[in-house]
């Protein structure tokens, strides 16, 4: 079965600490993206990673970074979290082969609130 | 660039009754349109999709969707609700390339028993 798997459900951190959300998917997919979901705003393009240390940014990469050092691993990072980052953060996969055809694969969401 | 619409942020209906939800989109030719489930506070789910062939696309749970082209909508039913129907629902339009994945702002299912 097609898995996306997020460390963390909840989190609860405090502003300026720096924080990483990581993701892993087991279907040997290229295309990984991270997400943010917001009531009212739908989901938002943080990050896009089409390759092992290739990415682009999205709609909304102001004070977020990545890191894909392993195909399987996408890790999403918060130098200083401030409050206005508290938000449902969703990671997905892509096969590359499926093109702009392939569905997005889900993790459960990782929900941070930054006090 | 490609965007979708969905119209009712929130949509009631009562239990056994018939369920739409209202997706429209514009893009080139071809558009491939998904439709996701989210239940509170997990990912998203994949219900159904259509890339080509039949217009009327079946997914899990009972849904449904039909792909008109002349009317750029890809509508999700469903005959009759059920309880445990009441989620989010998201329609969405994949771009010309990989990265590209348009999401509408999503529609709020409530089941009324």
């Amino acid at each position: 079965d097609v898995k996306v798997t997020q460390s963390s459900r909840y989190l609860v951190k405090r502003t300026g600490e720096k924080v990483f959300l990581e993701c892993v998917q087991d279907m040997d997919h290229e295309n990984m993206f991270w997400y943010r979901q917001d009531p009212g705003l739908g989901l938002r393009l943080i990050y896009f990673s089409y390759d092992v240390k290739m990415k682009e940014k999205g709609d909304i990469p102001e004070g977020y970074s990545v890191s894909r050092e392993k195909k399987e691993r996408f890790s999403l990072i918060l130098e200083s979290a401030s409050t206005n980052q508290t938000s449902m953060y969703l990671c997905a996969s892509r096969p590359g082969l499926a093109g702009v055809r392939g569905e997005l694969f889900f993790g459960e969401g990782s929900r941070l609130t930054v006090l | 660039a490609q965007s979708v619409t969905q119209l009712g942020s929130h949509v009631s209906v009562s239990e056994g009754a018939l369920v739409l939800l209202r997706c429209n989109y514009s893009s080139s030719v071809p558009p491939y349109l998904f439709w996701y489930v989210q239940y509170p506070n997990q990912g998203l789910q994949l219900l159904l999709k259509y890339t080509t062939g039949a217009t009327l696309v079946k997914g899990i749970n009972g849904f449904e969707a039909e792909f008109k082209k002349s009317e750029t909508s890809f509508h999700l039913t469903k005959p009759s609700a059920h309880m445990s129907d009441a989620a989010e629902y998201f329609c969405a339009v994949s771009g010309n390339t990989g990265n590209q994945f348009y999401f509408g702002t999503g529609t709020s299912l409530t089941v009324i028993p």
